[in-house]
């Protein structure tokens, strides 16, 4: 049952790093969104790409961060030069399409990002 | 600007009876309401939906009502299970992106 497979689970940064996290959408998914959630909060939307294409990046702060979904490999979301308040859990989901929203879309496990 | 909110931050229940967990919005363009339960380091797994065409829905358990005059919905589970234990996401949506509540972290006692 391969589902939607994010790597690292884990990922440990220094201040002034850059973290790349990895999102695998599951097979026949070409719809992909990050969301972030920070301590005692809710998921927050950043992003939503379709292959090659940034649909929505509403919620990506305007600097640091970028995401990708090229046509083979998995989405990327990078954040250059990483500070503590970037330290969050990522999360990525994908769906077959975008009204498939009213059945949930599929979340991974996440990415918990450390930044010290 | 909180858009879904879940204003207890937790609920505790015995085995057997219900949970009923709440949540209210503020945004008359969202048309699909949804619920998600997480545990601790996984990523949220769907539960239940429902179209604002509509006011109940039901899966097994899990039943959701949604009030739109009073902008409200609420997720039942009947009978609760301690397997149930978990945060509860209340989501909505008007397009294609997710708007979140901050969860209910739902207790159920043997």
């Amino acid at each position: 049952n391969a589902g939607v497979m994010q790597n690292p689970r884990h990922l440990v940064r220094r201040r002034g790093q850059e973290a790349r996290l990895r999102c695998s959408p599951m097979k026949g998914h070409s719809h992909v969104y990050w969301y972030r959630q920070l301590p005692e909060e809710g998921l927050k939307f950043m992003v939503y790409l379709q292959k090659e294409n940034i649909i929505d990046e509403s919620g990506m702060p305007k600097e640091r961060f970028s995401a990708e979904f090229p046509k083979e490999g998995p989405s990327i979301l990078r954040i250059q030069q990483v500070v503590r308040g970037d330290s969050a859990a990522y999360f990525c989901a994908s769906s077959r399409d975008p009204q498939g929203r009213g059945y949930g879309y599929t979340f991974g496990s996440g990415t918990r990002l450390t930044v010290v | 600007d909180q858009q879904v909110k879940q204003n207890s931050p937790s609920l505790s229940v015995q085995e057997g009876r219900i949970s009923i967990l709440n949540c209210d919005y503020t945004n008359s363009m969202f048309d699909y309401f949804l619920w998600y339960k997480k545990y601790p380091a996984e990523g949220p797994t769907f539960l239940i939906s429902i179209s604002s065409i509509k006011d109940k829905n039901e899966d097994g358990r899990f039943t959701v009502f949604l009030n739109k005059s009073a902008k409200h919905l609420s997720l039942h589970i009947v009978p609760s299970q301690p397997g149930d234990s978990a945060v509860y996401f209340c989501a909505a949506s008007a397009s294609e992106k997710l708007v979140f509540g901050k969860g209910t972290k739902l207790t159920v006692n043997p």
